[in-house]
């Protein structure tokens, strides 16, 4: 069965500081996709990034960076040069393909907190 | 365009009252979602939908039905409310493809008392 794990509940970071949040995942069909997506304190849901299982190079969207590591079936973010807009949820989310129905699952997410 | 839309936006029942929540989209989305937000949680999967008239469970589906009689709509019930099922609602469209990020709808506040 399908499975995402983020590991940090809440992480600190300084503001202009890099910050990496971890996601590993767990599939058996080899052809997935792997997304970001920001909650602020207002709730909506913001997509940040997207990686393909079959993508050779990692996916970048200005400050922020998927680090894929496909046999560790690790897909961390890196938000680079932190702001106070960046303390929201961050989840990472699986889509499996045919084999898994199309169907995306979530995971519990990391509060980050950047400070001043 | 409006994007994802949810209907109600609030609401309160009482324990072993049903209602239905409405998703519409009109981005002609081939994926429909259904998850529940606790708080303090991760979205989980209620039922979902790869295309009209067809609908699967997700990770949370008992207490909740669903149907997508129509492209832009996907409805969920809840027959019989539990106050378990108090939570936040979101809906959300992608289109049929892997690769395609979740637009979300602003979400539905229930509590169930």
């Amino acid at each position: 069965a399908q499975k995402i794990t983020q590991t940090q509940p809440g992480m600190f970071v300084q503001e202009k500081e890099a910050v990496t949040l971890d996601c590993t995942y767990d599939t058996s069909d080899p052809s997935y996709g792997l997304f970001w997506y920001k909650q602020p304190s207002s709730g909506e849901m913001i997509f940040l990034i997207y990686q393909g299982s079959y993508d050779q190079q990692n996916a970048t969207e200005g400050r922020y960076s998927l680090n894929f590591q496909k046999a560790r079936k690790s897909a961390n973010l890196v938000i680079s040069a932190s702001q106070l807009g960046d303390s929201a949820m961050y989840f990472c989310a699986m889509r499996e393909g045919l084999a898994g129905g199309f169907k995306t699952i979530f995971g519990a997410g990391t509060r980050l907190f950047v400070k001043a | 365009n409006a994007g994802v839309t949810q209907t109600p936006k609030f609401r309160v029942l009482k324990t072993g009252q049903s209602m239905t929540l409405l998703c519409a989209q009109d981005m002609n989305h081939e994926y429909m979602y259904w998850y529940r937000q606790d708080p303090g949680m991760g979205l989980r999967l209620i039922h979902y939908s790869v295309g009209e008239g067809t609908t699967a469970k997700g990770e949370v589906p008992d207490g909740y039905n669903v149907s997508r009689l129509k492209k832009q709509n996907f409805l969920l019930g809840l027959e019989s409310a539990a106050p378990s099922q108090t939570s936040v609602y979101f809906c959300a469209s992608s289109p049929g493809t892997l690769a395609y990020e979740q637009y979300f709808g602003p979400g539905t506040r229930l509590t169930v008392t």
